[in-house]
């Protein structure tokens, strides 16, 4: 089983939908969590931190479940900007870093 | 804050030739920097943990003599692709962290590797 686990999608949704991903990770000791946005061979940047139950920024929320391993993102009112990859990371002790494989988003006009 | 550079963004190499690519904190102390390559349509690898004034930690099946950190200062990491081969044509990213075990990791942008 792998450390992270994420849908990779393609998910193609029009401009203004709102779209949720999920992942999932194995480790109940994980201590940090992350999303990255990853565009076409750019690097990855941090999009949000998921430190206690949950994180909102604007029309980006992520939630964290402890009891069930799995960090979720929302998206509200999607742009075409959005398009993109979507990297679930997760922090284990040890400072050991794992990454989902991404999910894959395009907003359509 | 939070900025990371590299340098080259892109270097084409004749095969058996060395290729150093420097990693760089603008904006604050990294005690840790982790280097990774990426293929086209895959997920990050990561290629080692470089911890500044120690010997990096390389991951399982990465040749510490072919891949070559060096992490002099808390704002520099260096990696040297020793004598490259097409094989080794990948997209490298280093990433820094302001402390280990709490904090999210930040990226450079990334340096296209091509060997010819």
């Amino acid at each position: 089983r792998k450390e992270v686990e994420q849908d990779p999608g393609p998910f193609n949704v029009p401009e203004g939908a709102t779209v949720a991903f999920n992942c999932t990770y194995s480790n109940s000791a994980s201590q940090s969590f992350f999303w990255y946005r990853q565009d076409c061979r750019k690097e990855p940047k941090l999009l949000m931190s998921v430190y206690s139950s949950g994180n909102e920024d604007g029309r980006f929320t992520a939630q964290l479940n402890r009891a069930s391993q799995y960090i979720s993102l929302l998206i509200r009112d999607s742009k075409l900007s959005d398009s993109a990859t979507y990297l679930c990371v997760v922090l284990y002790t040890g400072n050991q870093f794992y990454f989902g494989t991404g999910t894959s988003l395009t907003v359509i006009p | 804050g939070a900025v990371v550079s590299q340098h080259p963004s892109w270097v084409i190499c004749k095969s058996g030739t060395s290729v150093k690519i420097e990693c760089r904190s603008l904006d604050f102390q990294a005690t840790t920097m982790f280097w990774y390559r990426q293929f086209p349509k895959q997920s990050l690898m990561l290629m080692a943990t470089s911890n500044e004034g120690s010997k990096a930690t390389y991951e399982q099946g990465v040749e510490k003599d072919k891949f070559l950190i060096n992490h002099a200062s808390l704002t520099l990491s260096t990696l040297t692709v020793t004598s490259a081969h097409p094989e080794d044509s990948s997209f490298y990213i280093c990433s820094a962290q302001r402390d280990p075990g709490l904090a999210e990791q930040y990226f450079g942008p990334g340096t296209r590797l091509t060997v010819t």
